[in-house]
């Protein structure tokens, strides 16, 4: 049971062009959502989060947008550069005390120069 | 600032051999800690977590065992390993109290043959 889905394992964008990238989740009670990116052979890194309380964050390039109804969230990276070139991932909490996070299967973002 | 160290980088063994992975970390105390795998085109699965020294919370039934023998110290073991448990493994920490996002370590590339 895939609770936090990435339906596109990969996406191509021009160089200043904005990338979307988006994840849906299935669980009512999660209350916390972030995006982390990776480069090949390295940790994630922490890149942008949200509260369910909210339905936009942003920060510098990166927004994320949070639509509870329909239980999605999108990235928005404007404009895209080469280095963001990476796997991306969306992650899902329910607030316990253990920050426990569910991770979609990541999509792999290619910004073309 | 907050470190967390991983080793060995890469390890390649043999089927049925056993297995120590290491994780620390420097600069906090009393951090939650987690132990993630990523298998080939495969998102992050959550395998194990720890609130505390000795506190181990297993994710998922699998050949692979955890332990945390000390505040910062984190470690990922296996009597036998299987050739299923090739994948790249990764630690991370979150704080215990407030703030949400959990750190990752620079990950294992573990092979077995």
């Amino acid at each position: 049971d895939q609770q936090v889905k990435q339906n596109s394992p990969s996406l191509s964008v021009q160089e200043g062009r904005i990338s979307i990238l988006n994840c849906d989740y299935t669980n009512s009670m999660f209350d916390y959502f972030l995006w982390y990116k990776k480069y090949p052979a390295e940790g994630p890194t922490f890149l942008i989060s949200i509260s369910s309380i909210k339905d936009k964050n942003e920060d510098g390039r990166f927004t994320v947008f949070l639509n509870k109804s329909a239980k999605h969230l999108s990235l928005h990276i404007v404009p895209s550069q080469p280095g963001d070139s990476a796997v991306y991932f969306c992650a899902a909490s329910k607030a316990s005390g253990t920050y426990k996070y569910i991770f979609g299967t990541g999509t792999r973002l290619k910004v073309l120069a | 600032s907050q470190t967390i160290h991983q080793w060995p980088a890469t390890l390649v063994q043999p089927v049925g051999s056993p297995l120590s992975l290491e994780c620390t970390v420097e600069g906090t105390s009393n951090p939650n800690l987690y132990w993630y795998r990523q298998a080939a085109g495969r998102g992050l699965q959550l395998l194990f977590y720890s609130v505390g020294i000795g506190q181990i919370s297993s994710e998922v039934p699998q050949n692979l065992s955890a332990s945390r023998p000390q505040d910062r110290q984190f470690i990922l073991s296996s009597k036998k390993l299987l050739l299923s448990d090739s994948g790249f493994y990764l630690c991370a920490w979150s704080r215990s109290a407030g703030g949400n996002e959990q750190f990752f370590g620079p990950g294992t590339r573990l092979t077995v043959l």
